[in-house]
């Protein structure tokens, strides 16, 4: 255990529906972060939140929305999703300082497959 | 383009040989990280090793951090079957604020 829990595991849903994705730290730290995984590419970053406030948004679509209530929980809205975007989706957490990103700590996973 | 590129892309020894994978990257950078992966899971972080460090142990894992040729390896001693897993490298820079993740490394270790 990471210490960062996400649900759900899995999701499948078709191109019409909205869901969401919920990711929660226990660890006290101040940044979470969004990434997409597919097969054979390295891990993208979607989204960034430093203290609440997104500082990040790599050029995602705007199908993905996501939410940042407090410190501690991240989540990632989903609508009128494409094939494409099936894809495991990582939360992750750290603790950002003066010195820059220290190690990030990883929940287990979203496996989504869109249909 | 991409920042940390593994290499091999692909590992498979026998349980006990020592299993290098190496990581080459190409700007400059405040530390680099390495990673595992388990098949379908989250990653777990495995060391951090900063810009003025040259090398880093933990446990069975031996990091070193070559800033003029801008590359590091991971050399695990002794595999098991458990050390079964993709691993990644990433790199941090103050200069982007980001940590970028390289393809990783998929090591298979047989019994």
């Amino acid at each position: 255990e990471t210490g960062v829990t996400q649900t759900p595991r899995h999701l499948v849903m078709g191109m019409t529906n909205k869901k969401s994705l919920k990711c929660e730290q226990h660890l006290g730290h101040n940044a979470m972060y969004w990434y997409k995984q597919s097969a054979k590419k390295p891990l993208e970053l979607m989204f960034v939140y430093n203290f609440k406030e997104q500082t990040e948004n790599n050029s995602v679509p705007s199908r993905f929305s996501p939410e940042c209530p407090n410190s501690s929980h991240l989540f990632l809205h989903l609508h009128t999703l494409q094939p494409e975007d099936s894809a495991l989706y990582l939360c992750a957490s750290s603790q950002e300082g003066l010195a820059g990103v220290y190690e990030q700590y990883f929940g287990p996973g979203t496996r989504l497959t869109v249909t | 383009s991409q920042q940390g590129e593994e290499d091999p892309q692909a590992l498979s020894i026998q349980e006990g040989e020592n299993a290098t994978m190496n990581c080459s990257y190409k700007t400059s950078i405040n530390n680099l990280q390495w990673y595992r992966q388990n098949s379908g899971r989250g990653l777990v972080h495995l060391i951090l090793i900063r810009s003025n460090e040259r090398e880093k142990h933990s446990g069975r894992l031996r990091v070193t951090l070559d800033t003029s040729k801008k590359s590091s390896s991971l050399l695990i001693t002794a595999s098991r079957a458990a050390d079964t897993a993709s691993y990644f490298c990433a790199t941090y820079s103050s200069n982007t604020g980001k940590l970028i993740f390289g393809q990783g490394t998929t090591l298979q270790v047989k019994p």
